[in-house]
């Protein structure tokens, strides 16, 4: 079965530099999801989307934004990056059901982001 | 502010044995529950759910369980398998809402 999406899986960049992550939902899944994952934590939810809106907001710094594209797809942009920002990050879909409110969050492989 | 916790780092149970995994929330308003499996450079797998109005979950070998007036669920395992060595999370949905709240993870050795 086809599954979520992630592109690039690893990603070096300097301080103050730029990235973009890309996420490609399970095929009819409507809800995209972020979640950062530093060394040693657990995952901490960043933004989601719903139907191409914002459906909720974690603790995202006001550094990255992200949108949710007409073919679902999910790009995440980030900013003036700082070392803290090395982490892994996942992306998560849901859907299949009529409404917002789902419950089970398929997660894709993640992208390693490297700061130096 | 941890409101979901995983109070035990690791665990250790030989095959075929029952494997289980706890965890404890603070937050009254979490209405749903689910377990995910996570293997290094990985994305968590999602494995089973329970919903609020349930005590109980079954798929397979896998069972969760829910005590609300405690605040507590459990994973249990059987029999378990080398393959069931990874790190399991706990995670919470409150209210309707799409975040989930994880856990600290715990990291499960299956040895032979």
């Amino acid at each position: 079965a086809a599954g979520v999406i992630q592109s690039p899986r690893h990603l070096i960049k300097e301080k103050r530099e730029t990235a973009t992550l890309k996420c490609y939902p399970i095929p009819r899944h409507d809800t995209v999801y972020w979640y950062q994952q530093g060394p040693g934590q657990d995952p901490q939810f960043l933004i989601s989307f719903y139907e191409k809106m914002q459906s909720d907001k974690g603790s995202i710094p006001d550094r990255f934004s992200a949108q949710q594209f007409s073919d679902y797809h999910s790009e995440l942009n980030m900013s003036s990056l700082e070392l803290g920002d090395s982490a892994l990050y996942f992306c998560a879909s849901s859907g299949g059901l009529a409404g917002p409110i789902h419950y089970e969050q398929y997660f894709g492989p993640g992208t390693r982001l490297t700061v130096t | 502010d941890q409101q979901v916790k995983q109070n035990s780092p690791s665990l250790s149970v030989q095959e075929g044995r029952i494997s289980i995994l706890n965890c404890d929330y603070t937050n009254s308003m979490f209405d749903y529950f689910l377990w995910y499996k996570k293997y290094p450079a990985e994305g968590p797998t999602f494995l089973i759910s329970i919903s609020s109005i349930k005590d109980k979950n079954e798929d397979g070998r896998f069972t969760v369980f829910l005590n609300k007036s405690a605040k507590h669920l459990s994973l249990h395992i059987v029999p378990s398998q080398p393959g069931d060595s990874a790190v399991y999370f706990c995670a919470a949905l409150a209210g309707g809402g799409n975040k989930l709240t994880f856990g600290t993870g715990t990291q499960l050795k299956v040895e032979l």
